[in-house]
């Protein structure tokens, strides 16, 4: 079945403490990104990837890193999370006609 | 860069009713993009217009792209419980290779 997951679905930590969220995908997509759900603010794209080893910012990028190492993962990774951090987070890979997302992971930075 | 303005905000239709969500652009649209989000759950692709005056279909769902490319609306038919949710709508900018732009998003509950 055509997927991307990501891990944790939840997680609660605390500001300053390092975490990683994973995401994978099993269509061989070359595009994938990151982006985070506020309310009343909608998606906006964190980082972007073209490729492995290419990456991009997108429209909120402080406060994160990611890597693309091998096609299929896009880990996203935040050094010293902060409250204002606290989201739903979609990891999503995509041709050029559909984007297809994750399952969501809840953060909350406390 | 351009903006998506979904509305309403929120909407609360009585089971069987018809009902209509737009997304609106300041500039024309290359590509518009439908979600959906149900809580708890991740999003799901409903529909992609294109064509200036492109209209889609699935199940109950209908969504149009008027001939100027600039508003699209999402209409639903005979709404029932599982229309519940967040309808999400994208856009397709195209000076930045496949970075979509969002909109809001528009709550919708259905009353049974």
């Amino acid at each position: 079945e055509a997927q991307v997951t990501q891990n944790p679905r939840y997680l609660i930590t605390v500001t300053g403490k390092k975490l990683t969220v994973t995401c994978s995908q099993n269509m061989n997509h070359e595009y994938m990104s990151w982006y985070r759900q506020d309310p009343g603010l909608g998606l906006r794209q964190i980082y972007y990837s073209m490729n492995v080893e290419v990456t991009d910012k997108g429209d909120v990028p402080e406060g994160y890193k990611v890597s693309r190492k091998e096609k299929r993962n896009f880990p996203l990774i935040l050094e010293s999370p902060s409250p204002n951090q606290t989201s739903l987070y979609y990891c999503a890979s995509s041709t050029n006609q559909e984007q297809f997302f994750g399952p969501g992971t809840r953060l909350t930075v406390l | 860069s351009q903006e998506l303005e979904q509305s309403p905000q929120s909407l609360i239709v009585q089971e069987g009713k018809n009902l209509t969500i737009n997304c609106t652009s300041s500039k024309t649209l290359y590509g518009l993009y439908w979600y959906k989000q149900k809580y708890g759950e991740g999003l799901i692709f409903l529909m992609m217009l294109q064509k200036g005056g492109e209209e889609k279909s699935h199940e109950k769902i209908t969504a149009k792209l008027d001939e100027k490319k600039q508003q699209s609306s999402l209409h639903i038919t005979a709404s029932q419980p599982s229309h519940a949710g967040i309808y999400l709508c994208g856009a397709d900018e195209r000076d930045s290779n496949y970075q979509l732009i969002w909109g809001a998003g528009t709550k919708l509950i259905i009353k049974p």
